[in-house]
């Protein structure tokens, strides 16, 4: 049974680029949760997505930022123009339903802006 | 959003019990307090969770303060695989969203 999958596990851009991060949850979860983690700090909460459907995204940044998860394969986190202080450790967490489960999260991509 | 204070750090044996506090006083009744660990360049793996009543697993025990202000983790015998920074969390469940709120975290250091 295969845990949270995350990729790419490191991504390099250039100031301007776009960047995508995938998350494929574990097999029979339809709740994934996208986190964000800067050196030295914990993790900060971003979105919160259903099949289809966003659920709570208080955390995520007003713009260049957007999630989805659709009916069909992998929840993506879209960073339009990046600049250096997106570079962090994106990680996504998914969980069987919403309240009394544990969150699984993947190993993470590591987003490095040059 | 509810916040937690933890140690920044912790320095334990190996193989002797270690208790790693955490203070969440503005904690809401429906608050779930969790703990996660988190290894270097890993993603955070579950330790346990509980709402009022301790609780134990194989990893560990959560002790919960009656009036909920408080908790501790105990690990009952450190190993140095247990060296991480430890999370605890609280999971919020106003409004229909189960986010994750994290804290500083505590990284625990064993020494053999």
């Amino acid at each position: 049974n295969a845990g949270v999958m995350q990729n790419p596990r490191h991504l390099v851009r250039r100031r301007g680029q776009e960047a995508r991060l995938r998350c494929s949850p574990m097999k029979g979860h339809s709740h994934v949760y996208w986190y964000r983690q800067l050196p030295e700090e914990g993790l900060k909460f971003m979105v919160y997505l259903q099949k289809e459907n966003i659920i709570d995204e208080s955390g995520m940044p007003k713009e260049r930022f957007s999630a989805e998860f659709p009916k069909e394969g992998p929840s993506i986190l879209r960073i339009q123009q990046v600049v250096r202080g997106d570079s962090a450790a994106y990680f996504c967490a998914s969980s069987e339903q919403g309240a009394g489960n544990e969150q699984f999260f993947g190993p993470g991509t590591r987003l490095t802006v040059l | 959003d509810a916040k937690t204070t933890q140690p920044n750090s912790m320095e334990s044996n190996e193989e002797e019990p270690v208790h790693l506090p955490c203070n969440h006083s503005t904690i809401s009744g429906t608050d779930y307090i969790h703990w996660y660990r988190q290894l270097p360049s890993q993603g955070p793996e579950y330790v346990i969770h509980g709402l009022t009543s301790n609780v134990n697993n194989r990893m560990a025990s959560l002790a919960i303060a009656e009036d909920r202000k408080s908790s501790t983790l105990i690990l009952h015998r450190a190993t140095l695989r247990d060296a991480a920074v430890y999370y605890c969390i609280l999971r919020s469940t106003t409004s229909g969203t189960y986010k994750y709120i994290f804290g500083t975290g505590t990284r625990l250091k064993v020494l053999a």
